[in-house]
């Protein structure tokens, strides 16, 4: 089992519907849990960031995390074509003295 | 303007042949990192340094040297010893200890082995 894991898609969804972007992680312990974006050829960028149970919101960001469900997701509403992106799922691990660890990605394709 | 500055951006590499990429920062940050990542893939833990002339193996160091003789820079050689060096390669920074998270990367140096 991967230590992170993302579905590697592609999601497509249409311009202005919400995007839910899903990452599962094995390591109970972990306690800071990190969405970057990725475009194409570029490097990722940090885009919302979720610590504790609930749901965090930063404009037409929403992450959500459930421990008990070791789950951490990302919505994106009214979705644009400038999201389009692969979206990386990051964990810090408990068990590997707090280093992060990434899923390898979801690809978002926002159609016009 | 702050930022992470790698280089080069292309680096094209013969079989046997060993090549350093060089990463500056002038954000001030404590550590750095190096990271490599393949199509598909997420990014996977070549180095880290969390201060001056001392640094860490992350999850995939063989074949891979680096150095941090000064703050600002953490350059990375590929050696020969590097079975599949082709590669996307990160350099990010942190202001604190690893497992704050929140990175900051460079724009990337692309690898390619002929």
């Amino acid at each position: 089992q991967k230590e992170v894991e993302q579905n590697s898609g592609p999601l497509s969804v249409p311009e202005g519907a919400i995007a839910s972007l899903n990452c599962t992680y094995s390591d109970r312990g972990s306690q800071s849990f990190f969405w970057y974006r990725q475009y194409s050829g570029k490097s990722p960028e940090l885009i919302m960031s979720i610590y504790s149970n609930g749901d965090k919101e930063d404009g037409r960001f929403t992450a959500q995390l459930n421990k008990a469900s070791q789950y951490v997701s990302l919505l994106i509403r009214d979705s644009q074509p400038s999201d389009s992106a692969t979206y990386l799922c990051a964990v810090n691990s408990h068990n590997q003295g707090g280093k992060l660890i990434f899923g390898q990605g979801t690809e978002l394709s926002v159609k016009p | 303007d702050g930022g992470i500055t790698q280089s080069p951006k292309y680096l094209f590499r013969k079989e046997g042949q060993n090549v350093t990429l060089s990463c500056e920062q002038n954000l001030n940050h404590d550590a750095m990192y190096w990271y490599r990542q393949d199509p598909g893939q997420g990014l996977r833990l070549i180095y880290y340094s969390q201060i001056v002339n001392d640094f860490q193996k992350g999850d995939i160091a063989e074949g891979y040297s680096v150095s941090r003789e000064k703050k600002e820079s953490f350059p990375l050689t590929v050696t020969s010893a590097q079975k599949n060096p082709t590669a996307f390669y990160l350099c990010a920074s942190s202001i604190g200890a690893m497992n704050t998270g929140e990175l900051f990367f460079g724009e990337g140096s692309r690898l390619t082995v002929l």
